[in-house]
């Protein structure tokens, strides 16, 4: 199994360019998740989608949106990119049940110049 | 709402000596919490989890943690440190009726001196 699978690794964008980060998990997981990690600012919730069809916004949700395509997929887009967005990005999934272990990708490390 | 607190952004201990990763949080409901790992230049994995029961949970690689509720305190310990301990380490929240929101603090890196 290849478990909660992000890409690209790496990315360099200009101010002002859009891009989607790609999420996809193979547990059959309900809940999906998007963090930024920032140095001093721990992991920080952009957005969640509690199951397939249903999506809400997080502690940090400006400047984002995201697609709960289907059970598997879960995308980021930044639609104006930023400096400020520049950040580490993980993709998460875990079942719906809040005591359940939380799974995550390698992140996604996005520049923006 | 929920939220956690971990006090120290860096902690330092030599090898051998007790290691002790302080967190604190807020619910509205029943917690759920978690401690995470990181290595660098890697995802995040799971230490160790509180749901419901035996208020102390022991985890991979030695650790330990503790929930008080009246302390609403979920400190992490490790009574011997080793090198391979060095990594920066998350304490996470989550609750049932919260829409499976998971919320983690702002970290804590280990450094592990020979």
């Amino acid at each position: 199994n290849a478990g909660v699978t992000q890409t690209p690794k790496f990315q360099v964008l200009k101010t002002g360019q859009s891009m989607t980060l790609q999420c996809a998990q193979d547990m059959n997981h309900n809940s999906m998740y998007w963090y930024r990690q920032d140095p001093g600012m721990g992991l920080r919730l952009i957005y969640y989608s509690a199951s397939e069809g249903t999506t809400d916004k997080g502690e940090v949700p400006n400047g984002y949106n995201v697609s709960r395509l289907n059970k598997r997929e879960f995308s980021l887009r930044l639609e104006s990119a930023a400096p400020s967005q520049t950040s580490v990005y993980f993709c998460a999934s875990r079942t719906p049940w809040g005591g359940t272990e939380a799974f995550f990708g390698q992140g996604t490390r996005l520049t923006v110049v | 709402a929920q939220s956690v607190t971990q006090l120290g952004s860096h902690v330092s201990v030599s090898e051998g000596a007790l290691v002790l990763l302080r967190c604190n949080y807020s619910s509205s409901v029943p917690p759920y919490l978690f401690w995470y790992v990181q290595y660098p230049n890697q995802g995040l994995q799971l230490l160790l989890k509180y749901t419901t029961g035996a208020t102390l949970v022991k985890g991979i690689n030695g650790f330990e943690a503790e929930f008080k509720k009246s302390e609403t305190s979920f400190h992490l310990t490790k009574p011997s440190a080793h090198m391979s301990d060095a990594a920066e380490y998350f304490c996470a929240v989550s609750g049932d009726n919260q829409g499976g929101k998971l919320i983690f603090g702002q970290g804590t890196e280990l450094s592990v001196k020979p």
